[in-house]
């Protein structure tokens, strides 16, 4: 049972638009979600982070998205750069209720066209 | 500090041979984690360390799989005999506060077993 879905396994933009990742989870005892963007030959790097306390979490280009009762988050980076294409993972913890591991999606790949 | 440090980087050995993989996390952090990514599975949590101790095992796949934490600077993941199914990438990545907190990963090891 994969309990952190990234139903798309592309995604391609131009420079300068929005790119938006989506993630959704089915334990709705986790609390804390995180963006980890990887590029290859290398290890997963933090983006950004957001607790189930709020609904929303900006750091620059990147904003996430939390609606817990769709148990859906999204990643918007505005603008798109080329150096932004890389494999985005989302991340799900219950860090409260330890209930669950740190579990992650399946990745999505972003390309920016120039 | 210089990250997570992961060796070798690449480890080509033939199935039924030992393979030891090594990690160096950062220091003060008391979180140690080991991943696998595959293209099947995606990247999935082995096991992870408490201030040393071994706290969560369950995603080891078998018993050919084990990983040590003697210290707080030095972790091994072994696989003992190899088999080509065990060909994956191994990450190993570290965190001050566990879960909900950002994790740091090494670069990988890229491990064929011919």
């Amino acid at each position: 049972d994969q309990q952190v879905k990234q139903n798309s396994p592309s995604l391609s933009v131009q420079e300068g638009r929005i790119s938006i990742l989506n993630c959704d989870y089915t334990n709705s005892m986790f609390d804390y979600f995180l963006w980890y963007k990887k590029y290859p030959a290398e290890g997963p790097t933090f983006l950004i982070s957001i607790s189930s306390i709020k609904d929303k979490n900006e750091d620059g280009r990147f904003t996430v998205f939390l609606n817990k009762s769709a148990k859906h988050l999204s990643l918007h980076i505005v603008p798109s750069q080329p150096g932004d294409s890389a494999v985005y993972f989302c991340a799900a913890s219950a860090v409260n209720t330890n209930a669950g591991k740190s579990t992650f999606g399946d990745g999505t790949t972003l390309t920016v066209k120039p | 500090d210089a990250g997570v440090i992961q060796s070798p980087r690449h480890e080509v050995t033939e199935m039924g041979q030992e393979v030891t993989l090594r990690c160096k996390p950062i220091s003060g952090h008391d979180y140690l984690f080991w991943y696998r990514q595959t293209m099947m599975r995606g990247l999935e949590l082995l096991i992870y360390f408490n201030n040393n101790v071994p706290i969560d095992d369950s995603g080891m796949p078998e018993d050919r799989f084990s990983a040590k934490m003697p210290n707080a600077s030095f972790s091994t993941l072994k696989i003992q005999p190899s088999e080509p199914r065990d060909s994956a990438v191994y990450f190993c990545a570290s965190s001050q506060q566990g879960w909900g907190t950002e994790a740091f990963f090494g670069q990988g090891t890229r491990l064929t077993v011919v």
